[in-house]
C-alpha cells in the first residue's frame, strides 16, 4: 500500500535558522496539509494546500511558515527563522478528495535549541 | 466554534473488557467525524468514520447529535488495542481540513 513518507524524521535546528521539512505524498493525491503536534497537545492544523496554492491556513501559519510543491512530487514546509516554540512534531498528510480520509506520514520531530 | 473534546487522557481496562472513548463535539451544520488511532511509534491512520458506519477491528461509533457525541465503543478490548485515540472533525469550507481532540491513550492490561 501506498504509504506518506517525511524527511528527516528528527531535525534539530538552532534557534533563527532555516528549516525544511519534506514530504513525499501519495501520488493519485491532491489534497496536502500540513499539521503540528506540540509534545503533550493536540493535533493542530496548519495549511491545506491544493492545485499549487493554499486553500487554508490556520493562524499559526504566519510569515515564517511557507509551503511549496516545486516539481509535483516533493511537498515542503519551510519555517524561516525558527523560534523555540516551533519545537514540535510536525506531520503531512494528502487526500484524494476534501471529503475523504487522510493518509498521514510519521512526521517530522524538530527541536529547536 | 468548531472544536472536539476528548476528556479522557488515559483509559485503561483489562482484556475483555468494554471499552468506550468519548468524543463530544461542537459544530454547526452536518458535522464529518473520524477516529484515528495511532500505534506506538506508528503513523496516524483512519481507524473509521461517521459515514460508513462499520466496524473496524471490533470498534464501532455512532453520531448522536442530540448529544453532540461520537463514542468510539468496543465491547472486549484486546492487548493490541493499546494505543493513542484521536477524534477528528472536517472543519467547515471545503479544504478538508482536520480538527482533532486531544486525544486518549488506551492502555489494555492483560
Amino acid at each position: 500500500e501506498p504509504e506518506v513518507t517525511q524527511t528527516p524524521s528528527h531535525q534539530v535546528t538552532q534557534m533563527g535558522q532555516e528549516v525544511i521539512l519534506r514530504c513525499v505524498p501519495i501520488s493519485n493525491h491532491l489534497y496536502f496539509y500540513w499539521y503540528r503536534q506540540i509534545l503533550g497537545q493536540k493535533v493542530e492544523f496548519l495549511v491545506s494546500f491544493y492545485n499549487n496554492e493554499i486553500s487554508e491556513k490556520s493562524e499559526i501559519f504566519d510569515d515564517q511558515f511557507s509551503v511549496e510543491r516545486p516539481d509535483g512530487s516533493n511537498f515542503t514546509l519551510k519555517i524561516r527563522s525558527t523560534k523555540l516554540e516551533d519545537s514540535a512534531m510536525y506531520f503531512c498528510a494528502g487526500t484524494g478528495g476534501p471529503g475523504q480520509p487522510q493518509h498521514f506520514g510519521d512526521g517530522t520531530r524538530l527541536s529547536i535549541l | 466554534a468548531q472544536r472536539v473534546t476528548q476528556p479522557e487522557k488515559l483509559l485503561s481496562v483489562f482484556k475483555g473488557a468494554p471499552v468506550e472513548l468519548k468524543c463530544n463535539y461542537s459544530y454547526s451544520g452536518s458535522p464529518e467525524l473520524f477516529w484515528y488511532v495511532q500505534y506506538s511509534r506508528q503513523r496516524l491512520q483512519l481507524l473509521l468514520r461517521h459515514i460508513s458506519r462499520e466496524s473496524i477491528k471490533g470498534f464501532t461509533a455512532d453520531l448522536n447529535k442530540g448529544e453532540t457525541s461520537f463514542h468510539l465503543k468496543k465491547p472486549f478490548a484486546q492487548e493490541e488495542d493499546s494505543a493513542m485515540y484521536y477524534c477528528a472533525l472536517k472543519g467547515s469550507g471545503n479544504t478538508g481540513k482536520l480538527i482533532f481532540g486531544q486525544g486518549t491513550t488506551l492502555q489494555v492490561k492483560p
